[in-house]
Formats: C-alpha cells, sequence, structure tokens
C-alpha cells in the first residue's frame, strides 16, 4: 500500500509569511508525528497524535507552530511569521498505535525561509 | 529525558571493509533504541531495533548492533560494506513508557563507502 506521504516536496517562503505543510499518514495508521530536521538542531520531535486524544505538543519550538489532525487522519502543521531559523525539512511519521515500535516517514518538506 | 550521542559526524571507509558506528544514550528509564538510515535523496527507514531480549539484533542487509546496558551504548557494526551503504545513519531512543512512541536522535552519522 501507500506510504506516507507529505506535500509540498519543497517551500520557500518571506520571512513573516505563513505556512500549511500536509501530511497523509498510512491508511489505518492511528498515531502520527512531525519532527524536524535542521543543520543546527538535528532530528527533533514536534508534536504527537493518538486518534481523537489531545495531542502532545511537548516538542514545539514557540506558539508560533501549531499543528491539527482531521478526523484522525491527515495532518496540517502550521507556521505562522516564519522566520528564517525555521528553515529545514519536516518530516511527518506514522506507526500503527501508541505502543508500536516502528514508525514510517514520508519525504519531507523543505521549507526554506527567505 | 533522554539523549543520544553519535561522535562521528562522517565515516569513510574503503568498499568490503569492517565498519562500526557508535551510538551512546542516556536515560533514567528504560528504552528502546534504534537505528534508522536515510539514503540518498529518500525518507528515514528503521534498519534495526532493540525492545527487549537478546543484546545482538540484526537487519536483513547484514548489519548488527549490540545493545549494552552497561555502558549505554547501541553501536552499528557491518563486517564488510558495500557501496550502496552509503547513507547517513541515526541512532535514536524512545521511553517505553505509554504515551506514544517519541524519538529522540542523534545527531546523524554520514557513512561514506568508496571504492
Amino acid at each position: 500500500g501507500a506510504g506516507v506521504s507529505q506535500s509540498p516536496s519543497n517551500k520557500v517562503t518571506e520571512k513573516g509569511k505563513d505556512v500549511e505543510l500536509r501530511c497523509d499518514p498510512i491508511s489505518g495508521h492511528t498515531a502520527l508525528y512531525w519532527y524536524r530536521q535542521s543543520l543546527g538542531q538535528g532530528l527533533e520531535f514536534l508534536i504527537y497524535f493518538q486518534g481523537n486524544s489531545a495531542p502532545d505538543k511537548s516538542g514545539l519550538p514557540s506558539d508560533r507552530f501549531s499543528a491539527e489532525r482531521t478526523g484522525g487522519s491527515v495532518s496540517t502543521l502550521t507556521i505562522q511569521r516564519t522566520q528564517q531559523e525555521d528553515s529545514a525539512v519536516y518530516l511527518c511519521a506514522s506507526s500503527l498505535g501508541p505502543y508500536s515500535d516502528e514508525q514510517y516517514f514520508g519525504p519531507g518538506t523543505r521549507l526554506t525561509v527567505t | 529525558a533522554q539523549s543520544v550521542t553519535q561522535l562521528d559526524s562522517q565515516v569513510p571507509v574503503f568498499e568490503e571493509a569492517p565498519v562500526e558506528l557508535r551510538c551512546n544514550y542516556s536515560s533514567s528509564v528504560s528504552v528502546y533504541l534504534f537505528w534508522y538510515v536515510q539514503y540518498p535523496n529518500q525518507g528515514l527507514q528503521l534498519l534495526l531495533k532493540h525492545l527487549s531480549g537478546s543484546t545482538l539484533v540484526e537487519s536483513i542487509n547484514g548489519f548488527e548492533a549490540e545493545f549494552n546496558k552497561s555502558q549505554t551504548s547501541f553501536h552499528l557494526r557491518k563486517p564488510s560494506v558495500h557501496i550502496s551503504d552509503t547513507a547517513e545513519y541515526f541512532c535514536a531512543v524512545s521511553k517505553i513508557t505509554g504515551g506514544g512512541n517519541k524519538l529522540t536522535f542523534g545527531t546523524g552519522t554520514q557513512l561514506k563507502v568508496e571504492l
């Protein structure tokens, strides 16, 4: 079946603009994770969704970052008033459930803030 | 909180030579241990994992890792590398307690296999 898909694959935006990044998890996977891969910080956890439960937002770096997951499937990560330090590859991963040990990663969205 | 240290940012090696990529972790609770691989222009893929049981785990493409609790290490080894093993390798840990499987990654090791 299809893997995790993310769109867009690349996004260039001007500083101060808002951006939305989309993630389509594998069908049937109830757990969804967002990570960020940047030169300065490496790979870091951002937010976790499990079914219809309240998300774990403990990794979000500032209140400019938010995410939602509609209908327990597609997720959107929104960055408001983008800054140059937001430039990174944003990765989405899904897994069967909260106790599943294997996460399946999407190809990522490369965000460049100019 | 957990942390993962990958001391080697780059490891060059000739084809058919052995390689070891080092990973050390720190955690106050029991953790799961993982190695993920990112081939050029591809997404992260799980290479192998240690959840419990035997300290030695193997992947289908010849890599193995040994969990050493006393040294808090999970080094990745391959006795004979191939050019296609060129990739970035990430060691990661997560807590065994509930609430999801949030991964804490190391900074990665770029393995470059040369002819």
